[in-house]
C-alpha cells in the first residue's frame, strides 16, 4: 500500500513569514512529486513538481526532495493571506497515478 | 493551455437514480483520464484510471458496476454513478494527462448530493 503522509495542521503563520510544509512517502520507486493547493470547494491546482533530489525554486515557492529519506517539502516565502488553503502532496510512479497525502491546512494571518 | 472542464458542476438527485458526469480536455488530447472522489475534509482518493478506447482500471474497493467509466475519445471521459445513494454524495474530480508528460490537469469538480 503506497502511503503519503502529511501533518494535517492546521498550520498558522503571520503574513510575510516562511511557511514550511512537509511530506513523507513510503514507495521508494516513486518518481515524481507534486505540490497542489486546494481552496475550499475547489479542485486542486498545481503549484510545482520536482523529480530530482535537491531544491527547485519557482517564485516564492521552493520544493525540496530527498529520495534517500523519502521526504519532500514545500517552503512558501513571504506568505500572504491569499496563500491560506489546504496544501496537498502527491506522489506518482511509472504508472502516472497520483497518491495524495491528507493535506495540510495553512492559514496566513494578516 | 491544458484546460479540463467538467459538467455539471453541481447535481442533486434522488436516491436510486443515475447521474452522468462529463470530463473534457478542451485544448489537448488526453491519453489518460483519472477519476477521484473527495469527501469533506479528506484527501482525493483515486477511483479509476481510463485510457482512450480501453476499459477503465478501478482501484481496490471501487465497484465498477456502480461507477461506470467510458473514455470514448481523446477529449471526453464520462463517469456514471448508477443507482445513487446518499453515501455516494461527494466531490468528484477528473484529471487528464497527455502522453508527453507526467502532469495531470484537473477539472473543476462536480459536487454530487443524493437525497
Amino acid at each position: 500500500q503506497k502511503e503519503v503522509e502529511q501533518n494535517s495542521g492546521p498550520l498558522s503563520v503571520p503574513e510575510g513569514a516562511i511557511a514550511s510544509l512537509n511530506c513523507t512517502y513510503s514507495d521508494r520507486g516513486s518518481q515524481s512529486f507534486f505540490w497542489y493547493r486546494q481552496y475550499s470547494g475547489k479542485s486542486p491546482e498545481l503549484i510545482m513538481f520536482i523529480y530530482s533530489n535537491g531544491d527547485k525554486e519557482d517564485g516564492r515557492f521552493t520544493a525540496q526532495l530527498n529520495k534517500a529519506s523519502q521526504y519532500v517539502s514545500l517552503l512558501i516565502r513571504d506568505s500572504q493571506p491569499s496563500d491560506s488553503a489546504t496544501y496537498l502532496c502527491a506522489v506518482s510512479g511509472s504508472a502516472r497515478q497520483l497518491t495524495f497525502g491528507s493535506g495540510t491546512q495553512l492559514t496566513v494571518l494578516p | 493551455g491544458a484546460v479540463v472542464s467538467q459538467h455539471p458542476s453541481r447535481v442533486i438527485c434522488k436516491s436510486g437514480t443515475s447521474v452522468k458526469i462529463e470530463c473534457r480536455s478542451l485544448d489537448f488530447q488526453a491519453t489518460t483520464m483519472f477519476w477521484y472522489r473527495q469527501f469533506p475534509k479528506k484527501s482525493l482518493m483515486l477511483m479509476a484510471t481510463s485510457n482512450e478506447g480501453s476499459k477503465a482500471t478501478y482501484e481496490q474497493g471501487v465497484e465498477k458496476d456502480k461507477f461506470l467509466i467510458n473514455h470514448a475519445s481523446l477529449t471526453l471521459s464520462t463517469l456514471t454513478v448508477t443507482s445513487a445513494h446518499p453515501e455516494d454524495s461527494s466531490f468528484y474530480i477528473c484529471s487528464a494527462s497527455r502522453e508527453t508528460d507526467n502532469e495531470q490537469f484537473f477539472g473543476p469538480g462536480t459536487r454530487l448530493t443524493v437525497l
